[in-house]
């Protein structure tokens, strides 16, 4: 059985820093893109980053270039999201997810930002 | 690519059709010949759970009065009789063009 969880949300202060996390299971992470998709409140679902097979390549949202880094250790089926210089709009529910399928999708974990 | 979806609000009587439309600025046809075009339901607090994928595959578990439909730029959703459990916020996706993949704004389903 396919299951993602996503873990490292936290309330934090604008400017502040957060480091998610994404264990996977079910499935041979290392085959697959990985995407993390964002939720803010009362708001609709939008894409914020993909990774490759093996991290060399990534893409992420206009909006948090400069700011976020996406990873992966494939010997630990986990995904990253590195969250730096966090801003009240970055408030959301962060789930991750397979790229082109999101097939699975994650309970999410919910950062906050605010001063 | 802008995913524009309609309605945005739909409310159904039980037991009545229901239909969503996705427009997309452009094409969704891929070079491998696949149309990337995903549905998405969102029931009230909770995660969102792919329907249909690839326009008109609809995943394991979904219920068979659920359907996808379209090509090329214009894309529907159908349930052929609406239920309780149906209520949610449904998006399209498009994974064919892509970084950024996209979402429609979202079609809120209520029961009337």
């Amino acid at each position: 059985e396919v299951q993602l969880v996503e873990s490292g949300g936290d309330l934090v202060q604008p400017g502040e820093s957060l480091r998610l996390s994404c264990a996977a299971s079910g499935f041979t992470f290392g085959l697959h893109w990985m995407s993390w998709v964002r939720q803010a409140p009362g708001k609709g679902l939008e894409w914020v980053a993909n990774i490759n097979q093996d991290g060399s390549e990534t893409h992420y949202v206009d909006s948090v270039k400069g700011r976020f880094i996406i990873s992966r250790d494939n010997a630990k089926n986990t995904l990253y999201l590195q969250m730096d210089s966090l801003r009240a709009e970055d408030t959301a529910v962060f789930y991750c997810s397979r790229l082109r399928s999101f097939d699975f999708w994650g309970r999410g974990t919910k950062v906050s930002v605010s001063a | 690519v802008v995913l524009t979806q309609s309605p945005l609000s739909l409310p159904v009587t039980l037991g009545q059709p229901a239909s969503i439309s996705c427009r997309s600025s452009q094409s969704l046809v891929y070079t491998d010949g696949n149309t990337y075009l995903n549905w998405f339901q969102q029931r009230p607090g909770q995660s969102p759970r792919r329907l249909i994928y690839k326009i008109s595959n609809r995943d394991s578990g979904v219920p068979d009065r659920f359907s996808g439909s379209g090509s090329g730029t214009d894309f529907t959703l159908k349930i052929s009789r609406v239920e309780a459990e149906d209520v949610g916020i449904y998006y399209c996706m498009q994974a064919t063009h892509w970084p950024p993949i996209t979402f429609g704004q979202g079609t809120r389903l209520e029961i009337k």
